[in-house]
Formats: structure tokens, sequence, C-alpha cells
């Protein structure tokens, strides 16, 4: 059974660009969560979706925002890139709702110059 | 809200030496779940376990062990003879309540030493 993939793997970006990151959750998963990881804050919750829907949302600027698609995929957002929002990206799917683990992705690394 | 504690930033031992990793968690929810995961270089995080509130039931799976107490509300980590691949940044995390999302500690960076 495949993992959760992440695409792309890394990239760079400069200032004031956007970027948009994709994840396939595993086969069967409807739950999607983002995650952004940075050395100083570590890993905090962007945003998680269940059947297309935004069940949950961090604490995080308007900048951020996602969706999922009807196969589960999910795509996130970022505008108007800020220094700051160089980091490790993990998406994590899940089967159950709540309750069961998150399996995630090898993440999307993202630099800003 | 909702917080996890991992006092110890970094452990260094040498193979074949037992290591714990400690873990205190912080919730006003009585429903709640606690994980570990473990993050090697390649930045995947590793699920490890899964443990609700109701059972506290201690639990190993080979050289890992975990030590649930609700009592000092802790969630230990202890790997038993650890090898050189345990290496790694292990990460404990609680989702709580009708809450979907889960909230680590910082981590502690375990490295063993051949």
């Amino acid at each position: 059974k495949a993992g959760v993939t992440q695409t792309p793997r890394y990239l760079i970006k400069t200032r004031g660009q956007q970027v948009t990151l994709s994840c396939s959750p595993i086969s069967g998963h409807r739950s999607v969560s983002w995650y952004q990881q940075t050395p100083g804050q570590g890993l905090q919750f962007l945003f998680e979706y269940f059947s297309e829907t935004q069940r949950n949302k961090g604490n995080f600027p308007g900048r951020f925002s996602g969706r999922q698609f009807s196969n589960s995929r999910s795509e996130m957002n970022v505008s108007t890139l800020e220094l700051g929002d160089s980091a490790l990206y993990l998406c994590a799917s899940s089967t159950e709702q709540g309750t069961g683990e998150l399996f995630f992705g090898e993440g999307s690394r993202l630099t800003v110059l | 809200a909702q917080k996890v504690t991992q006092a110890q930033t970094e452990i260094s031992v040498v193979e074949k030496e037992d290591v714990t990793l400690d873990c205190v968690y912080e919730t006003r929810d009585t429903t709640y779940y606690l994980f570990w995961y473990k993050q090697p270089p390649s930045g995947e995080l590793v699920f490890l376990i899964r443990r609700n509130s109701f059972d506290e039931q201690n639990e190993i799976s080979g050289r890992y062990s975990w030590n649930f107490q609700k009592s000092t509300s802790s969630f230990n980590f202890t790997i038993t003879a650890s090898q050189v691949v345990d290496s790694a940044v292990y990460f404990c995390a609680l989702r709580s309540g009708s809450n979907y999302k889960l909230t680590f500690g910082k981590g502690t960076l375990l490295t063993v030493n051949p």
C-alpha cells in the first residue's frame, strides 16, 4: 500500500511569490492534515480536511490556505511568501475521525529567499 | 488548551544502553489520545504508538516500551538495548476532545553512538 505522497519535495521561492504544495493520502484515508515544522516553533498544525471540508484550522495568517478534492487529495497554498515561511511542510492522512493515528509523508521543504 | 512538554532536548547514549524519553502532557479533556512518532533524517514522521486516556496499560513492542501514568500526566518511552538505527528525533503528541489536530512536543534528539 502506497504511503502519503507529497510533491514537490524541495522548492525554492523568493519573497512575495506564492506556492502550492500537493498531498496524496493513503488510499482509503479521507482525513488530511497539514503541519509546518521549523527549528524555532517545532511542529505546528495548519489545518485538517475531511471529505472536502475544513474541520479545524491552526493559528496561521490567511496567507495559508488549503483545500481537499473529492478523491481526498489535498493542496495547500501560501501566498505572498515571507522569509519566515521557510519550513518543512508535512502532510498526514488518517482513516478514522479524530481518533486514529496520522500517517505522514516525507514533507515538502520550502526555502524562501 | 493542550500542551506537551519534552524536557529533554538531546540525549546521547552508547549502543546497548537503555534510554527513556520523557513526555508530560496537559489537557482538560477526559478523552484524549497520546502518540509517539520517530523522525529520521529523511523527515518523515513514523508512527510508533497510540494510547487513549482510558487505557493505562503499559505496552511493550520489541525493544520499545511505553509507560502511561495519568496521575502524573506522563507518557514515557523507553528503548531497551539501543541501537545506532534508533538515532532520530522523537516526538510525543496529544490529540484531545473533538479537536482533530495533534499538539506536538518540541522533540528529543536521540543519538546512539557505536
